[in-house]
């Protein structure tokens, strides 16, 4: 398995600022990806991190408010902008190495909250 | 648009099999089938996945319908820690995992 670490754990943040949350693996990795879970709900794709080149988003989300950046195979950032009470979420970050198997690792998530 | 359908609740007594349903009727040629499971404030955590043949792991038994139209994730001696979220994802390779809605399992005394 990958092992993956996720920063901040949790924060609490005032609306209108921005947070960028931090996905660290110990293992290169094939894929990465973004996943929101708001309270009580199941996980939703955000987007595709893609390294070198700018992230594939999923309908509903896009770039100015969840900029994406995966400098390297093992790296990758989040961040939520300009955030309001609706952002309070937890994020997910994923990761997959496809040259070893095909399940799909997940850190221990973000709780984001917005006041 | 949701490939799998699932109970949204399940019970299970403690030390007895659990068995979750799923159904994926569209699943395609090249879908696999994958279920995560989620404690509660928790990352997903793998749990199994299959193609067409029945698998076993440690943790689970997947059974595949010969059809592949649904798909059972058998816990073969459930505890209290298996009360969780289940989720089963029909996906192929290269592609990203999409969650449903999940059967939540309680597992009681």
């Amino acid at each position: 398995s990958a092992v993956i670490s996720q920063k901040p754990s949790r924060d609490i943040c005032q609306r209108g600022t921005s947070l960028t949350i931090q996905c660290q693996v110990d293992s290169q990795v094939t894929m990465m990806f973004w996943y929101r879970q708001q309270p009580g709900q199941s996980l939703t794709l955000i987007a595709t991190a893609n390294q070198g080149s700018e992230a594939t988003y999923e309908s509903g989300f896009v770039i100015d408010k969840f900029p994406i950046s995966r400098p390297n195979l093992t790296f990758s950032t989040l961040t939520v902008s300009n955030m309001s009470p609706e952002d309070s979420s937890i994020y997910l970050c994923s990761v997959e190495r496809l040259a070893v198997g095909l399940e799909a690792f997940f850190g221990q998530g973000t709780r984001l909250t917005v006041v | 648009d949701a490939k799998t359908t699932q109970p949204p609740s399940m019970d299970c007594a403690e030390g007895r099999a659990a068995n979750l349903p799923c159904n994926h009727s569209t699943i395609s040629g090249n879908e696999y089938v994958y279920w995560y499971r989620q404690i509660h404030s928790q990352g997903p955590q793998y749990i199994i996945h299959g193609l067409k043949n029945n698998e076993t792991n440690e943790m689970a038994s997947l059974i595949i319908t010969e059809d592949r139209k649904s798909s059972t994730l058998i816990l073969p001696h459930a505890t209290l820690r298996d009360t969780a979220v289940y989720y089963c994802i029909v996906r192929a390779t290269l592609e990203s995992m999409r969650f449903g809605a999940g059967t939540r399992l309680t597992v009681k005394p």
